[in-house]
Protein backbone atom coordinates (compact mmCIF):
# COMPACT_ATOMS: atom_id res chain seq x y z
CA UNK A 1 0.00 0.00 0.00
CA UNK A 2 1.45 2.89 -1.08
CA UNK A 3 1.09 5.99 1.42
CA UNK A 4 2.98 8.70 -0.41
CA UNK A 5 2.37 8.88 -4.50
CA UNK A 6 3.98 10.60 -7.09
CA UNK A 7 2.21 9.59 -9.74
CA UNK A 8 3.81 11.81 -13.06
CA UNK A 9 6.98 9.53 -13.41
CA UNK A 10 8.46 12.20 -15.59
CA UNK A 11 7.70 15.61 -16.61
CA UNK A 12 9.33 18.29 -19.08
CA UNK A 13 9.87 21.69 -18.82
CA UNK A 14 11.17 25.02 -20.74
CA UNK A 15 14.00 26.83 -19.14
CA UNK A 16 12.57 29.46 -17.51
CA UNK A 17 8.87 28.71 -16.82
CA UNK A 18 7.55 26.83 -13.67
CA UNK A 19 8.02 23.18 -12.85
CA UNK A 20 5.31 21.56 -10.45
CA UNK A 21 5.84 18.35 -9.29
CA UNK A 22 3.11 16.61 -7.79
CA UNK A 23 2.59 14.50 -4.64
CA UNK A 24 -0.36 12.85 -2.88
CA UNK A 25 -0.66 10.98 0.52
CA UNK A 26 -3.27 8.96 2.48
CA UNK A 27 -2.45 8.86 5.89
CA UNK A 28 -4.12 11.52 7.60
CA UNK A 29 -1.36 11.06 10.57
CA UNK A 30 1.44 12.85 8.34
CA UNK A 31 2.03 16.06 10.13
CA UNK A 32 5.41 16.67 8.01
CA UNK A 33 6.34 16.70 4.32
CA UNK A 34 9.81 17.03 2.45
CA UNK A 35 11.04 17.25 -1.12
CA UNK A 36 14.72 15.80 -2.19
CA UNK A 37 16.09 16.08 -5.29
CA UNK A 38 18.52 13.26 -6.76
CA UNK A 39 20.62 13.65 -9.25
CA UNK A 40 22.38 10.12 -11.22
CA UNK A 41 24.99 8.77 -9.27
CA UNK A 42 24.57 10.77 -5.92
CA UNK A 43 22.46 10.56 -3.09
CA UNK A 44 19.30 12.26 -2.43
CA UNK A 45 19.60 15.68 -1.02
CA UNK A 46 17.27 17.87 1.08
CA UNK A 47 15.17 20.48 -1.06
CA UNK A 48 12.20 21.67 1.54
CA UNK A 49 9.90 21.35 3.97
CA UNK A 50 6.66 22.08 5.13
CA UNK A 51 5.02 21.22 8.86
CA UNK A 52 1.22 20.60 8.56
CA UNK A 53 0.24 23.77 10.49
CA UNK A 54 1.26 25.76 7.02
CA UNK A 55 0.28 25.66 3.88
CA UNK A 56 3.11 26.94 2.21
CA UNK A 57 6.57 27.04 2.68
CA UNK A 58 9.12 28.76 0.09
CA UNK A 59 13.11 29.19 -0.46
CA UNK A 60 13.97 31.26 -2.91
CA UNK A 61 13.12 29.39 -6.13
CA UNK A 62 10.92 26.83 -4.89
CA UNK A 63 8.02 26.54 -2.97
CA UNK A 64 5.85 24.17 -1.30
CA UNK A 65 2.29 23.65 -0.89
CA UNK A 66 0.52 21.83 1.10
CA UNK A 67 -3.45 21.05 0.69
CA UNK A 68 -4.54 18.75 3.89
CA UNK A 69 -8.43 18.37 2.96
CA UNK A 70 -6.83 16.82 -0.32
CA UNK A 71 -3.92 15.21 1.04
CA UNK A 72 -1.93 16.86 -1.55
CA UNK A 73 1.39 18.90 -1.83
CA UNK A 74 3.22 20.44 -4.75
CA UNK A 75 6.50 21.68 -5.64
CA UNK A 76 6.77 24.73 -7.36
CA UNK A 77 10.05 25.79 -8.98
CA UNK A 78 10.27 28.80 -11.05
CA UNK A 79 12.00 29.78 -13.01
CA UNK A 80 13.26 26.10 -13.72
CA UNK A 81 16.81 25.73 -14.77
CA UNK A 82 19.04 23.10 -16.71
CA UNK A 83 20.70 22.58 -13.74
CA UNK A 84 17.21 21.32 -11.58
CA UNK A 85 16.75 18.40 -13.82
CA UNK A 86 16.62 15.71 -11.36
CA UNK A 87 14.41 12.84 -9.66
CA UNK A 88 12.12 14.83 -7.24
CA UNK A 89 10.80 12.54 -4.26
CA UNK A 90 8.29 13.68 -1.91
CA UNK A 91 8.42 11.93 1.88
CA UNK A 92 6.23 12.59 4.31
CA UNK A 93 6.22 11.49 8.61
CA UNK A 94 4.36 11.47 11.25
CA UNK A 95 6.82 13.86 13.16
CA UNK A 96 7.15 13.87 17.20
CA UNK A 97 10.79 11.97 17.26
CA UNK A 98 10.47 9.04 15.14
CA UNK A 99 11.77 10.90 11.74
CA UNK A 100 10.66 7.54 9.67
CA UNK A 101 10.27 9.13 6.32
CA UNK A 102 7.64 7.69 3.65
CA UNK A 103 8.86 7.93 0.10
CA UNK A 104 6.90 8.69 -2.81
CA UNK A 105 8.20 6.89 -5.91
CA UNK A 106 10.01 10.28 -7.89
CA UNK A 107 9.39 12.36 -10.76
CA UNK A 108 12.22 12.74 -13.34
CA UNK A 109 12.11 16.29 -13.96
CA UNK A 110 14.16 17.45 -17.30
CA UNK A 111 14.40 20.83 -18.30
CA UNK A 112 15.01 21.88 -21.88
CA UNK A 113 16.95 24.45 -22.84
CA UNK B 1 34.59 15.64 2.71
CA UNK B 2 31.68 13.75 2.44
CA UNK B 3 29.55 13.69 5.87
CA UNK B 4 28.15 11.07 4.65
CA UNK B 5 30.25 7.95 3.38
CA UNK B 6 29.37 4.29 2.07
CA UNK B 7 31.85 1.43 0.88
CA UNK B 8 31.72 0.05 -1.29
CA UNK B 9 30.15 1.87 -3.75
CA UNK B 10 29.60 -0.72 -6.18
CA UNK B 11 29.61 -4.37 -5.44
CA UNK B 12 28.92 -7.48 -7.66
CA UNK B 13 28.02 -10.39 -5.84
CA UNK B 14 26.77 -14.00 -6.17
CA UNK B 15 23.72 -15.96 -4.76
CA UNK B 16 24.33 -17.13 -1.32
CA UNK B 17 27.06 -14.98 -0.47
CA UNK B 18 27.51 -12.97 2.46
CA UNK B 19 28.09 -9.47 2.08
CA UNK B 20 28.50 -6.35 4.35
CA UNK B 21 28.12 -2.46 3.22
CA UNK B 22 29.16 0.48 5.71
CA UNK B 23 28.16 3.35 6.46
CA UNK B 24 29.96 6.28 8.47
CA UNK B 25 29.42 9.52 9.40
CA UNK B 26 30.53 12.61 10.66
CA UNK B 27 27.72 15.15 11.00
CA UNK B 28 27.75 13.87 14.99
CA UNK B 29 24.25 12.48 14.47
CA UNK B 30 22.14 9.95 16.65
CA UNK B 31 20.35 8.39 13.96
CA UNK B 32 20.91 6.43 11.26
CA UNK B 33 19.00 4.92 8.43
CA UNK B 34 19.05 2.11 5.87
CA UNK B 35 17.12 2.25 2.31
CA UNK B 36 16.96 0.35 -0.70
CA UNK B 37 15.84 2.10 -4.07
CA UNK B 38 14.34 0.24 -7.04
CA UNK B 39 13.40 1.70 -10.36
CA UNK B 40 9.26 2.50 -10.17
CA UNK B 41 9.16 2.25 -5.76
CA UNK B 42 11.35 5.20 -4.67
CA UNK B 43 13.03 4.69 -1.01
CA UNK B 44 11.98 1.57 1.19
CA UNK B 45 13.53 1.64 4.79
CA UNK B 46 15.05 -1.56 5.83
CA UNK B 47 16.16 -0.68 9.22
CA UNK B 48 16.73 2.54 11.51
CA UNK B 49 18.95 3.39 14.74
CA UNK B 50 18.04 6.00 16.84
CA UNK B 51 21.31 5.41 18.74
CA UNK B 52 23.90 2.96 19.59
CA UNK B 53 21.64 0.76 21.92
CA UNK B 54 18.49 1.17 19.51
CA UNK B 55 17.78 -0.86 16.33
CA UNK B 56 14.43 -1.38 14.68
CA UNK B 57 13.01 -2.69 11.71
CA UNK B 58 12.12 -0.73 8.57
CA UNK B 59 9.20 -1.78 6.02
CA UNK B 60 11.28 -4.74 4.35
CA UNK B 61 13.34 -5.73 6.72
CA UNK B 62 13.28 -9.56 5.98
CA UNK B 63 16.59 -10.79 4.78
CA UNK B 64 18.72 -8.06 5.95
CA UNK B 65 20.37 -7.55 9.45
CA UNK B 66 22.26 -4.52 11.04
CA UNK B 67 25.37 -3.65 13.47
CA UNK B 68 25.50 -0.49 15.08
CA UNK B 69 29.08 -0.40 15.63
CA UNK B 70 29.26 3.28 16.82
CA UNK B 71 27.39 6.65 16.96
CA UNK B 72 29.20 7.56 13.52
CA UNK B 73 29.01 3.67 11.92
CA UNK B 74 25.95 1.58 10.67
CA UNK B 75 26.70 -1.50 8.76
CA UNK B 76 23.94 -3.56 6.59
CA UNK B 77 24.42 -7.40 6.13
CA UNK B 78 23.09 -9.63 3.78
CA UNK B 79 23.41 -12.94 4.80
CA UNK B 80 22.63 -14.67 2.35
CA UNK B 81 22.24 -12.69 -1.37
CA UNK B 82 19.62 -13.80 -3.23
CA UNK B 83 19.25 -12.01 -7.40
CA UNK B 84 15.94 -9.74 -5.54
CA UNK B 85 18.24 -7.82 -3.43
CA UNK B 86 20.01 -6.06 -6.76
CA UNK B 87 18.80 -2.43 -5.84
CA UNK B 88 20.74 0.97 -5.12
CA UNK B 89 21.44 0.97 -0.90
CA UNK B 90 21.14 4.30 0.38
CA UNK B 91 22.50 4.97 4.45
CA UNK B 92 21.54 8.24 5.91
CA UNK B 93 21.33 10.80 8.96
CA UNK B 94 19.33 12.62 11.34
CA UNK B 95 19.29 14.44 14.61
CA UNK B 96 16.24 14.29 17.10
CA UNK B 97 15.13 18.00 16.02
CA UNK B 98 14.91 18.00 12.61
CA UNK B 99 13.20 15.50 10.15
CA UNK B 100 15.83 16.15 7.26
CA UNK B 101 18.05 12.74 6.38
CA UNK B 102 21.06 13.52 5.11
CA UNK B 103 22.37 11.05 2.86
CA UNK B 104 25.68 8.83 1.77
CA UNK B 105 26.09 8.40 -2.04
CA UNK B 106 24.46 5.05 -1.98
CA UNK B 107 25.67 1.51 -2.91
CA UNK B 108 25.01 -0.27 -5.98
CA UNK B 109 24.75 -3.92 -5.07
CA UNK B 110 23.86 -6.76 -8.36
CA UNK B 111 23.67 -9.77 -6.82
CA UNK B 112 23.82 -12.92 -10.53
Amino acid sequence: DQQVKQNSPSLSVQEGRISILNCDYTNSMFDYFLWYKKYPAEGPTFLISISSIKDKNEDGRFTVFLNKSAKHLSLHIVPSQPGDSAVYFCAASRGGATNKLIFGTGTLLAVQP
Amino acid sequence: DADVTQTPRNRITKTGKRIMLECSQTKGHDRMYWYRQDPGLGLRLIYYSFDVKDINKGEISDGYSVSRQAQAKFSLSLESAIPNQTALYFCATSDEIRNEQYFGPGTRLTVT
